[in-house]
């Protein structure tokens, strides 16, 4: 079925650096999502993005966070700078269509984790 | 919270038993979707109920949505070693603007033994 991969799958970093979380969406996919998950717990929305632009950030997508695809090429989401409570699991998901009848499909996952 | 406190679960069961996971949720959701999650990996949805469906079944799966309580049940039948992952519902989020950003509950962490 269709992939999305990220980039990288786990990423060890000193609290107050920037760091780069990768997503290869699948090809003809619109519509792009992260998603942070603390181990054992469950899955808390933080952006969506469509076109060139966020349509909604949850809370958790404090100031510190960007999300941009420049040119078609990988989806991104940065944090600069980190800070200890970052350490989680990143889910990247795209989706072909709008709304709640469509499909997400999930990356793999990178594992943040902020000394 | 969009969820109820039932829905953080951890079930152990033998092969070949049947089980049932609940969801519950507060918030309106004109669909119901439900993912299995492996170890290391991302969710992948493995069916999706409608609010006019109150029942929908696909293979060893049945999923049940009632929207007068809010409520979804996912159920497998003769459940096999390969049905170990953790199992997310996960309704529409909708914003008062329209948007849609899928939100998931807490899960149930199924474990089956040979």
């Amino acid at each position: 079925g269709p992939k999305v991969l990220q980039i990288p799958s786990h990423q060890i970093i000193d609290m107050g650096q920037m760091v780069t979380l990768n997503c290869d969406p699948v090809s003809n996919h619109l519509y792009f999502y992260w998603y942070k998950q603390i181990l054992g717990q469950q899955m808390e929305f933080l952006v969506n993005f469509y076109n060139g632009k966020v349509m909604e950030k949850s809370k958790l997508f404090k100031d510190q966070f960007s999300v941009e695809r420049p040119d078609g090429s990988y989806f991104t989401l940065k944090i600069q700078p980190t800070a200890l409570e970052d350490s989680a699991v990143y889910f990247c998901a795209s989706s072909p269509y709008w709304g709640s009848q469509n499909t997400l499909y999930f990356g793999a996952g990178t594992r943040l984790s902020v000394l | 919270s969009q969820w109820g406190e039932e829905n953080l679960q951890a079930l152990s069961i033998q092969e070949g038993e049947d089980v049932t996971m609940n969801c519950s949720y507060k918030t309106y959701t004109t669909v119901v979707h439900w993912y299995r999650q492996d170890s290391g990996r991302g969710p992948a949805l493995i069916i999706l109920i409608r609010s006019n469906e109150r029942e929908k079944r696909s293979g060893r799966l049945r999923a049940t949505l009632d929207t007068s309580s809010q409520s979804s049940s996912l159920s497998i039948t003769a459940a096999q070693c390969e049905d170990t992952a953790v199992y997310f519902c996960a309704t529409e989020g909708t914003t008062s603007g329209g948007n849609y950003k899928p939100t998931f509950g807490k899960g149930t962490s199924l474990v089956v033994h040979p």
